[in-house]
């Protein structure tokens, strides 16, 4: 089975840094998402990580320990607009399927 | 970029009807596509695979018969809600993947509500 965790909620500052975890345990691990959705909308992409370490898009970066099965979505200069939830999402197995986690909200505030 | 069209958008229906919401791939070939549902302030659920021409891969727990998934061609996959209820009131997404499905698009999702 596979198994993802990241915190239910976190609150932070416009204009600061958000750093948001996911852990987790799978087998056949091929890859691993990250998306926003805003309440009654689809996800949207962010960034998708293959191999161990930072990648850096913009004012969002992704990391990811494959050894460790751990990954985060770091979040700077953080914006009102950012306040949504922020899916962790796993790709495994030959059908190349996607498990989301259960979703970090995030409140940005002034 | 790809863009994948679910509709209809928003479904309201009696107790005891079926419902069908399309998910289309407009712009490429969806070699598979995954069915999610979503309650409120919770995330995704996936509930089934769906690889065309081939039959569904459902996930433990989700009713294949109550829920049908068709995958006829490589753009549009189905799913009917058979004689739903209120308890199969929700928020349903469709995504669906281009090749090595490193990249999922997803549909703006179907909000039912059953009366």
């Amino acid at each position: 089975g596979q198994n993802i965790d990241q915190p239910t909620e976190m609150t932070a500052t416009e204009g600061a840094i958000v750093q948001i975890n996911c852990t987790y345990q799978t087998s056949g691990f091929n890859g691993l998402f990250w998306y926003q959705q805003h309440a009654g909308e689809a996800p949207t992409f962010l960034s998708y990580n293959v191999l161990d370490g930072l990648e850096e898009k913009g004012r969002f970066s992704s990391f990811l320990s494959r050894s460790k099965g751990y990954s985060y979505l770091l979040l700077k200069e953080l914006q009102m607009k950012d306040s949504a939830s922020y899916l962790c999402a796993v790709l495994s197995g030959g059908y190349q399927k996607v498990t989301f986690g259960t979703g970090t909200k995030l409140q940005v505030i002034p | 970029g790809a863009v994948v069209s679910q509709h209809p958008s928003r479904v309201i229906c009696k107790s005891g009807t079926s419902v069908k919401i399309e998910c289309r791939s407009l712009d490429f070939q969806a070699t598979t596509m995954f069915w999610y549902r979503q309650f409120p302030k919770q995330s995704l659920m996936l509930m089934a695979t769906s690889n065309e021409g081939s039959k569904a891969t459902y996930e433990q727990g989700v009713e294949k018969d109550k829920f049908l998934i068709n995958h006829a061609s490589l753009t549009l996959s189905t799913l009917t809600v058979t004689s739903a209820h209120p308890e199969d009131s929700s928020f349903y997404i469709c995504s669906a993947s281009e090749g090595s499905g490193e990249k999922l698009f997803f549909g703006s999702g179907t909000q039912l509500s059953v009366l």
